[in-house]
């Protein structure tokens, strides 16, 4: 069984610090990854996708690698700003299924 | 215009009423998801469709029934509130034809049940 956790579960920088999500899954035989951002009461967003021969997806201050055989995923996120600050989900969809399971996500705040 | 859509925003109810949640794509995508979250839980699927007469349970669908009434239109029912189902819920899309099942959010409805 799929499971998917996200350490730390808060995190508190200073603006303008580089900082890194962790995210790990216990079944390497995914399909894809994908990061995505929720701010407090609102829908998910998403940020990034990385298919399962991908090793990382860029896409502005953000890089997300994705590591099958240590089950491992990260999000970078350069020079973080005060608007970065919501709570940040990974979601593996396994191979030859259909069900995507999410961890319970990271609560980055950053300080101005 | 948002491409998922979901009413209503936010709805209290009491216990042992009959609540219908609505959710509505523009995305032309055939695969529509509901969700619930929890705080510190994530997203638990409650049921998926692939189309209009393929319906499946998820991990949590006892207590809730669903209907796709049309590609773009997906409900949620609960049959019979209870207190434990105060949640956020999401409905969610997906295509393989789109960036390989990525999947797409509406704003979700935050439901207490007194």
């Amino acid at each position: 069984k799929q499971e998917v956790t996200q350490i730390p579960a808060a995190l508190s920088v200073p603006e303008g610090e580089n900082l890194v999500l962790n995210c790990s899954f216990t079944d390497s035989a995914i399909y894809n990854l994908q990061w995505f951002r929720q701010d407090p009461g609102k829908g998910l967003t998403s940020l990034l996708l990385i298919q399962s021969s991908q090793r990382e997806q860029t896409s502005g201050r953000l890089n997300a690698s994705l590591d099958k055989s240590s089950g491992r995923s990260t999000l970078y996120i350069a020079a973080s700003q005060p608007g970065d600050s919501a709570t940040y989900l990974c979601a593996v969809r396994r191979t030859g299924g259909f069900k995507t399971i999410f961890g319970a996500g990271t609560r980055l705040f950053v300080k101005a | 215009d948002a491409d998922v859509t979901q009413t209503p925003r936010n709805r209290i109810t009491k216990t042992g009423k009959r609540i219908m949640l609505e959710c509505s794509q523009t995305k032309g995508h055939d695969r529509m998801y509901w969700y619930r979250q929890d705080p510190g839980l994530g997203l638990r699927l409650i049921y998926y469709s692939f189309d209009v007469k393929d319906i499946n349970k998820g991990e949590i669908s006892d207590g809730y029934s669903v209907s796709r009434q049309a590609q773009a239109k997906f409900s949620l029912s609960l049959e019979s509130a209870i207190p434990n189902q105060t949640a956020l819920y999401f409905c969610a899309t997906s295509d393989p034809r789109d960036r390989a099942y990525e999947q797409y959010f509406g704003p979700g409805t935050r439901l207490t049940v007194t």
